[in-house]
């Protein structure tokens, strides 16, 4: 079975620096899809970005980037130039890929990280 | 376009009763997973629905059914209540299979179930 860990329960940051959260996760899988979320107070999970484990490049999303070692199965997520408005829970996920002709497969969480960005 | 919408967003409910929550998936989707997250926790998957037929099931006991109409919207029901079933239940959608980006699921915001 796979499982993912986020180490991190809080984290805090002043605006405008850098932070990291970190995820690691065990699978026997060779092929899947990683995953982080924001929950913000609103509740509603905002995907961040994806990265798909057959991809060596670390994926990018403007002020977001992961930090994706297949070996050591981590993928971390650093936040640059942090915004007031990244202040949420974050979640890091793990999928895999659906069968051919199947469904999509099912996300399995960690715990969160509440990421507090102060003024 | 509107979202994944469900509902209702909140709802007070006492041991033993029953419960139906309701989804509605983004246009285009086909397929909705039912995922729950207690307070402080991450998101759990409970089961997912597609061709109205459950797919795929999480570590949930048989009190936990859903269903799928044909427009593709989903209902999870609960049945005989337990205090430990008060959570937020998340329903997530996505786009048929090789269409849109592989993997991702569009949440709606929850509907909060509290159990007194």
């Amino acid at each position: 079975a796979q499982t993912v860990t986020q180490s991190q329960p809080e984290m805090s940051v002043q605006e405008a620096e850098t932070v990291t959260l970190s995820c690691t996760y065990d699978t026997s899988e060779s092929n899947y899809y990683l995953f982080w979320y924001k929950q913000p107070p609103s509740r509603q999970m905002i995907l961040v970005i994806r990265q798909e484990a057959y991809k060596q490049q670390n994926a990018t999303e403007n002020r977001f980037s992961v930090n994706f070692q297949k070996a050591a199965k981590s993928f971390s997520l650093k936040i640059s130039d942090s915004q007031l408005g990244d202040t949420a829970m974050y979640f890091c996920a793990f999928m895999k890929p659906p069968a051919l002709g199947g469904s999509q497969g099912n996300l399995i969480f960690g715990k969160g990280t509440k990421l507090s960005v102060k003024p | 376009d509107a979202g994944v919408t469900q509902s209702p967003t909140h709802l007070i409910k006492t041991r033993g009763q029953q419960v139906t929550l309701r989804c509605s998936p983004k246009s285009g989707h086909d397929t909705v997973s039912w995922y729950q997250q207690a307070l402080g926790q991450g998101p759990q998957f409970i089961f997912q629905y597609y061709e109205e037929e459950e797919r795929q099931r999480g570590n949930f006991p048989d009190r936990f059914s859903g269903h799928q109409f044909p427009n593709y919207s989903s209902e999870l029901n609960v049945n005989a209540l337990l205090l430990g079933d008060s959570a937020l239940y998340l329903c997530a959608s996505s786009a048929p299979t090789g269409t849109g980006i592989a993997g991702e699921l569009f949440f709606g915001e929850g509907s909060r179930l509290t159990v007194l």
